[in-house]
């Protein structure tokens, strides 16, 4: 089955204690992103991946970086998350930037 | 870049007629449209490419207007299952990302 797997899928954590949340997606795209959702402020990009080892950063990057080693595989971490990250993440999978996004789905955190 | 959508929540009840507007501050190369039911990911619903064309999806349709840099979708003779915040996603010449709105919620009733 193509999908987008993200784990964890819940996390609560403290500040400054690093995290990662691991993105990997089974049909071979190139681009992949990660989302941040907030209420009322929509899904903001905080960064994106048109290739393997190309990353660039997207509208909310502060605090977080990514790696992409290989094509599957996109994880966000945050090397010291403060409590104004907790929010609901989304990797995304497309071909390319035109084509279908395919979400992940989602990784709730919470940063006491 | 944030494109801005309106309304940003409506209620229908069930075989009522929709729209939901999508509109930019740049020229948009593609627009593409994503409903995201409660607790659950966004999916694609469809993209609309720079030339005005209208494409539909079942009783979901959306226009894209480049002059206007704005995109419509439209839901007829709404459905129950049809609830849910529906975003738009635009795609600037140039930039190598989507920009997502805030969303409309939309919520259809008996």
């Amino acid at each position: 089955e193509a999908q987008v797997t993200q784990n964890p899928r819940y996390l609560i954590t403290v500040t400054g204690k690093k995290l990662t949340v691991t993105c990997s997606q089974n049909m071979n795209h190139e681009y992949m992103s990660w989302y941040r959702q907030d209420p009322g402020l929509g899904l903001r990009q905080i960064y994106y991946s048109m290739n393997v080892e190309v990353t660039d950063k997207g509208d909310v990057p502060e605090g977080y970086k990514v790696s992409r080693k290989e094509k599957r595989n996109f994880p966000l971490i945050l090397e010291s998350p403060s409590p104004n990250q907790t929010s609901l993440y989304f990797c995304a999978s497309s071909f390319d930037l035109a084509g279908t996004q395919y979400f992940g789905p989602g990784t709730r955190l919470l940063v006491l | 870049q944030q494109p801005v959508q309106s309304p940003q929540a409506v209620i229908l009840r069930e075989g009522e007629d929709a729209v939901i507007n999508c509109s930019s501050s740049k020229a948009l190369y593609s627009v593409h449209w994503y409903r995201q039911k409660h607790g659950e990911a966004p999916v694609f619903l469809m993209i609309l490419l720079k030339g005005g064309e209208q494409k539909g999806h079942d009783k979901i349709s959306a226009s894209f207007n480049e002059k206007k840099q704005q995109s419509s979708l439209y839901l007829t003779a709404s459905q129950l299952s049809y609830s849910g915040t529906y975003f738009c996603g635009t795609e600037i010449p140039g930039a190598n990302n989507l920009f997502f709105g805030t969303g409309t919620r939309l919520t259809v009733i008996p």
